[in-house]
């Protein structure tokens, strides 16, 4: 079983509509992360979360939240949906000593 | 603020020729830093990781990257690169050891002829 699961992995929406994706993790990580993924631009840190109370603000958190409902579980919203929120979303967990590993990806359209 | 850079965006090459990606990093002080490679359709997956000691770091599939600090460089490296590692490869680092600073490179692309 993977160890980083996302849901859904492919969504399309409209905008102003409210979209919730989720992920799960079975590593025993305390840090998650929501990253975006962009031709040409890498990834991009969104949120980050080192604990189940520890919220932090990544470079691009306009336009999204966040929710950390238990140590395995970190969701990301877009409260009201743009299409230039159409990406590649990933989630991320790591360990002590910083390697990350990443779910499956989401794949997001907004028309 | 941390960045990193890729040399490339996108390299093409033959079965059985070298590859070297480049990736430099901006910050001076000290840093852990990671290959990625993503394959068509798939989650990013670790390559190999420098954090402390020999700057020659050895990763799996054959891939070793070359911290040299005084360049802030990690250029990952392949003798004889082979279809399957068609890819995109992303450099990636963290100022610190607390992880809030992870930042990527904006990816090369890697596509090995057959």
């Amino acid at each position: 079983d993977a160890d980083v699961t996302q849901t859904p992995r492919n969504r399309i929406t409209k905008t102003g509509k409210r979209i919730m994706l989720e992920c799960s993790q079975t590593k025993g990580h305390d840090r998650m992360y929501w990253y975006r993924q962009d031709p040409g631009l890498g990834l991009r840190l969104i949120y980050y979360s080192f604990d189940v109370k520890d919220i932090n603000k990544g470079e691009i958190s306009d336009g999204y939240s966040v929710s950390r409902q238990a140590q395995a579980k970190f969701s990301l919203s877009l409260e009201s949906a743009i299409p230039n929120q159409t990406a590649l979303y990933f989630c991320a967990t790591s360990d002590p000593y910083n390697e990350q590993f990443f779910g499956p990806g989401t794949r997001l359209t907004v028309l | 603020a941390q960045s990193v850079s890729q040399h490339n965006h996108h390299v093409i090459l033959s079965e059985a020729a070298s590859l070297e990606l480049g990736c430099n990093y901006s910050y001076g002080g000290t840093v852990n830093l990671f290959w990625y490679v993503q394959y068509p359709g798939q989650h990013l997956q670790l390559l190999l990781k420098y954090f402390s000691g020999d700057p020659l770091v050895k990763g799996i599939k054959g891939f070793e990257a070359e911290f040299i600090k005084s360049k802030f460089s990690f250029n990952l490296r392949k003798p004889s690169v082979q279809w399957s590692d068609t890819a995109e490869y992303f450099c990636a680092v963290t100022e610190n050891n607390y992880g809030q600073n992870f930042v990527f490179g904006p990816g090369t692309r890697l596509s090995v002829l057959p």
